[in-house]
């Protein structure tokens, strides 16, 4: 069975400040990770995945995670926060091909960001 | 190209009745998968369907069940509601076999059991 955890449930920045939203993973096999932004009243859409391919990640709206199995971390970051970013972020996980569909999610973090 | 597609967007149901959801995935799309999100329990995944057929399916009980029609429009049916069932109710559909699966979620069916 897989897991993730994320590290704090609610985070601030002031605008223009660095993001770090913080996503740990528990998977017996390689993991597929993905982050998932929620905007209120909205469904989730996909800021960015990790399939193996490179543990540097780039995602939509200047987000990035990087892949490190070492620490079992998929931390998500954007150098320069904006107030548009403020939204409730989920960290994912699945094993692969044939259950890319059955996502196992984290608790979410919520951001907020200040002037 | 249209999203994904749910429907109704609001329901309020009481307590014993079932109730019916509905979801058109983006097109193109086989796979459609049903998620609840909660604030007590977060975001947990149901089922998912693709060609017609159960492929994955969560812990829930079988109160919750669910179809698909061959044109991948799917609905998903709770019965006999309970007021924890209470929740937004989220559908994903996904490009399902193509090694580059990513789900696209719509805006969800919130339903209140009252």
């Amino acid at each position: 069975a897989q897991s993730v955890t994320q590290l704090g449930s609610h985070v601030s920045v002031s605008e223009g400040a660095l993001v770090l939203l913080r996503c740990n993973y528990s998977s017996s096999v390689p993991p597929y990770l993905f982050w998932y932004v929620q905007y209120p009243n909205q469904g989730l859409q996909l800021l960015l995945k990790y399939t193996s391919a490179a543990t540097l990640v780039k995602g939509i709206n200047g987000f990035e995670a990087e892949f490190k199995k070492s620490e079992t971390s998929f931390h998500l970051t954007k150098p320069s926060a904006h107030m548009s970013d403020a939204a409730e972020y989920f960290c994912a996980v699945t094993t692969g091909r044939g259950t890319a569909s059955k996502l196992t999610f984290g608790t979410g973090t919520r951001l907020q960001v200040t002037l | 190209k249209a999203g994904v597609t749910q429907t109704p967007r609001y329901l309020i149901k009481t307590r014993g009745q079932q109730v019916t959801l509905s979801c058109s995935p983006i097109s193109g799309h086989r796979s459609v998968s049903w998620y609840q999100q909660t604030p007590g329990q977060g975001l947990q995944f149901l089922f998912e369907y693709f060609s017609e057929t159960q492929r994955n399916k969560g812990n829930f009980p079988g109160r919750f069940s669910g179809r698909q029609f061959s044109n991948s429009r799917s609905e998903m049916n709770v019965s006999t509601l309970e007021l924890g069932d209470s929740a937004l109710y989220l559908c994903a559909s996904n490009l399902r076999g193509t090694g580059d699966e990513k789900l696209f979620f719509g805006s969800g069916t919130q339903l209140s059991v009252l």
